[in-house]
């Protein structure tokens, strides 16, 4: 069966640093995009990182200098580090794999891990 | 970036109608343009990709048509199950974005 479980998720005050795993079984990482998508409370959707490949990344602009998306392909692991993180981070964080046919859409989903940033 | 407008933000049906969600971009993307349904609590699922392929496993009853800026999605006869919120997303170019979602709720 192929699963994404995504695991770290938290209470965190703003300023503080979290790191987010998102671990793969029934497929390699190594051979497909993925990323991480959230979505805050109540809100619509929203790209956050993909991991093309171990050295090829892209991040929204809204997490640009904050966050970093990378992967382990051994452990078939993706992570994501988050520092500085601010209380508009507070979100459901979804890790995703990107399809090999079609439009790279999001193919599979894992369940989420509520990141919570306040004081 | 490239721009999603979504509409109808909501809609109210009923088991059996005709559905139809419109998503528009703001510069054309060549059909690279997908298709999720999310229920309260759950993850996205994928239901079209590449603007009119069904992905796998997904009722014949969704489908989805467009090219350039202006796509839509179809429900055919309408579930129990479909009622949901809907989202389109553009995968063209970097950062990927979502439509703001159109909410399906029974009438």
């Amino acid at each position: 069966e192929v699963l994404l479980v995504e695991t770290g998720g938290g209470l965190i005050q703003p300023g503080g640093s979290l790191r987010l795993s998102c671990a793969a079984s029934g497929f390699s990482v190594s051979n497909y995009y993925m990323s991480w998508v959230r979505q805050g409370p109540g809100k619509g959707l929203e790209w956050v990182s993909v991991s093309y490949s171990a050295d090829i990344t892209s991040n929204a602009d809204s997490v640009k200098g904050r966050f970093s998306i990378s992967r382990d392909n051994s452990k078939n692991t993706v992570f994501l580090q988050m520092n500085s993180l601010r209380a508009d981070d507070t979100a459901v964080y979804y890790c995703a794999r990107g399809a090999i046919t079609g439009s790279d859409a999001f193919d599979v989903w894992g369940q989420g891990t509520m990141v919570t940033v306040s004081s | 970036d490239i721009q999603m407008t979504q509409s109808p933000s909501s809609l109210s049906a009923s088991v059996g109608d005709r559905v139809t969600i419109i998503c528009r971009t703001s510069q054309t993307i060549n059909n690279y343009l997908n298709w999720y349904q999310q229920k309260p609590g759950k993850a996205p699922k994928l239901l079209i990709y590449a603007a009119s392929s069904l992905q796998s496993g997904v009722p014949s009853r969704f489908s989805g048509s467009g090219s350039g800026t202006d796509f839509t999605l179809t429900i055919n006869s309408l579930q129990p199950e479909d009622f949901a919120t809907f989202y389109c997303q553009q995968t063209y170019s970097t950062p990927w974005t979502f439509g703001q979602g159109t909410r399906v709720d029974i009438k």
